[in-house]
């Protein structure tokens, strides 16, 4: 199938920072860009959709200014937590599709906030 | 909007013992459903999908699943399960034509040598 990267795979980061977190589609073109975040033991919750060159569409109770979604190109996107706190510690995934083909899912990225 | 729901969270069987992990789904129109699996430390990948047709689907790996409508259930099947198979499973839905997939809690399933 085809593959998607995400990295880094883990980072911490201080209390107040900003990370970013990359998703990549490596062979094919990523129309649409999915981040989810998972809690332990829960559902991966969906944040946002993005399609390459518009706006990304939030979820409802998801922090636009807070979760910045990028979809610059169609084989990247990229998530800024700003100003993380402890609370943001979380797995994000990714996902990547083509119009009309399945979803493939990035590793996912471990944000521990210190 | 559509949920998922996936009763069992953890299941510890022997090798070769058969597996079936229960998924309800509740959307009042037509949906897509889908089968995934992370392996320890791997990323999601897909085990089958159903779009419409045949209500059973076969998947990788020996999986199959079957879409009982009246149930609003797609569980997840296979006959002997290998330690291999130890892994996450998250059932996911999609309305018909959609792009979201709502993600069951996921299903922790340990097969022990």
């Amino acid at each position: 199938g085809a593959v998607v990267s995400q990295h880094p795979s883990r980072v911490i980061c201080k209390s107040g920072t900003s990370v970013k977190i990359e998703c990549r589609s490596l062979d094919f073109q990523a129309t649409t860009m999915f981040w989810y975040r998972q809690f332990p033991k829960q559902s991966l919750m969906l944040m946002a959709t993005s399609n390459e060159g518009s706006k990304a569409t939030y979820e409802q109770g998801v922090e636009k200014d807070k979760f910045l979604i990028n979809h610059a190109s169609l084989t990247l996107s990229t998530l800024t937590v700003t100003s993380a706190h402890p609370e943001d510690s979380s797995f994000y995934i990714c996902s990547a599709r083509e119009t009309g083909t399945e979803a493939f899912f990035g590793q996912g990225t471990r944000l521990t906030v210190v | 909007a559509q949920s998922v729901s996936q009763h069992n969270h953890h299941v510890i069987l022997s090798e070769a013992a058969s597996l079936e992990l229960g998924c309800n789904y509740s959307y009042g129109g037509t949906v897509n459903l889908f089968w995934y699996v992370q392996y320890p430390g791997q990323h999601l990948q897909l085990l089958l999908k159903y779009f419409s047709g045949d209500p059973l689907v076969k998947g990788i790996k020996g999986f199959e699943a079957e879409f009982i409508k009246s149930k609003f259930s797609f569980n997840l099947r296979k006959p002997s399960v290998q330690w291999s198979d130890t892994a996450e499973y998250f059932c996911a839905v999609n309305p018909f034509g959609g792009e979201k997939l709502t993600f069951g809690t996921g299903t922790r399933l340990t097969i022990i040598p």
